[in-house]
């Protein structure tokens, strides 16, 4: 089955800097790539996410990159501000049949922005 | 309704207990998923229901019983369940749709404690 690797597991920086998170995948066979932030005792909340027929998408202050080639793909976040700390995670999709998607998600990343 | 909604909150239940996890959207989704998280982990899948059938059982042990009633309601009957089975039990749904592409949001999960 699909394992999805991320990293680094925690990453602590300054109000005001950038923050990236990495992921691979194994299985090619995957197709969509949605990264979530969860804060501590709330749901899993999609920020953005990207197809496998895009390379790169952005929205404000975070982007997300895709490598199938590589079968990696990586979050950045820039201009952190203190309510960007949270666990942030990585998902792999592959489409069921009859319909819907199995995610497969990274071991998520603890981010601290500090002041 | 934008969102995915999940009763109980918190449940506490003892190894001979049954109870029941109610899980409901009306956003026209018609794949539901049940996902267990346990503390500082990323969700795991359990089980995949699409157009009301169950299409994924990701070799869940038979004390967890989904039940897809209609598609926009989503149960799972607990029924001996043991202490490791303490976790956050989260419910997703995503959009109508066979490419794996869909995106399954969250609801804001049931926090079950089993002495």
């Amino acid at each position: 089955g699909e394992n999805v690797e991320q990293h680094p597991s925690t990453l602590s920086v300054q109000e005001g800097d950038s923050a990236v998170i990495k992921c691979t995948y194994s299985d090619s066979a995957s197709n969509y790539f949605p990264w979530y932030k969860q804060e501590l005792g709330k749901r899993p909340q999609l920020i953005i996410d990207i197809r496998s027929n895009v390379g790169e998408k952005k929205d404000q202050r975070i982007a997300v990159t895709l490598n199938k080639t590589a079968k990696h793909f990586s979050l950045h976040i820039t201009e952190t501000q203190p309510e960007d700390s949270a666990v942030y995670f990585c998902a792999a999709s592959i489409r069921v049949t009859g319909g819907g998607n199995k995610l497969t998600f990274g071991t998520g990343t603890q981010l601290k922005v500090e002041l | 309704d934008t969102e995915v909604t999940q009763t109980p909150k918190h449940l506490v239940m003892g190894m001979t207990n049954k109870k029941s996890l109610k899980c409901e959207q009306h956003m026209g989704h018609r794949a539901m998923y049940w996902y267990k998280q346990k503390a500082k982990k990323p969700p795991e899948l359990m089980f995949v229901y699409s157009y009301e059938k169950l299409s994924i059982n990701e070799s869940v042990p038979s004390r967890f019983s989904p039940e897809c009633p209609n598609s926009s309601l989503l149960n799972l009957h607990l029924h001996a369940l043991q202490p490791e089975d303490s976790a956050l039990y989260l419910c997703a749904s995503s959009p109508p749709g066979t490419s794996g592409r869909e995106t399954q949001y969250f609801g804001p999960g049931t926090r079950l404690l089993v002495l």
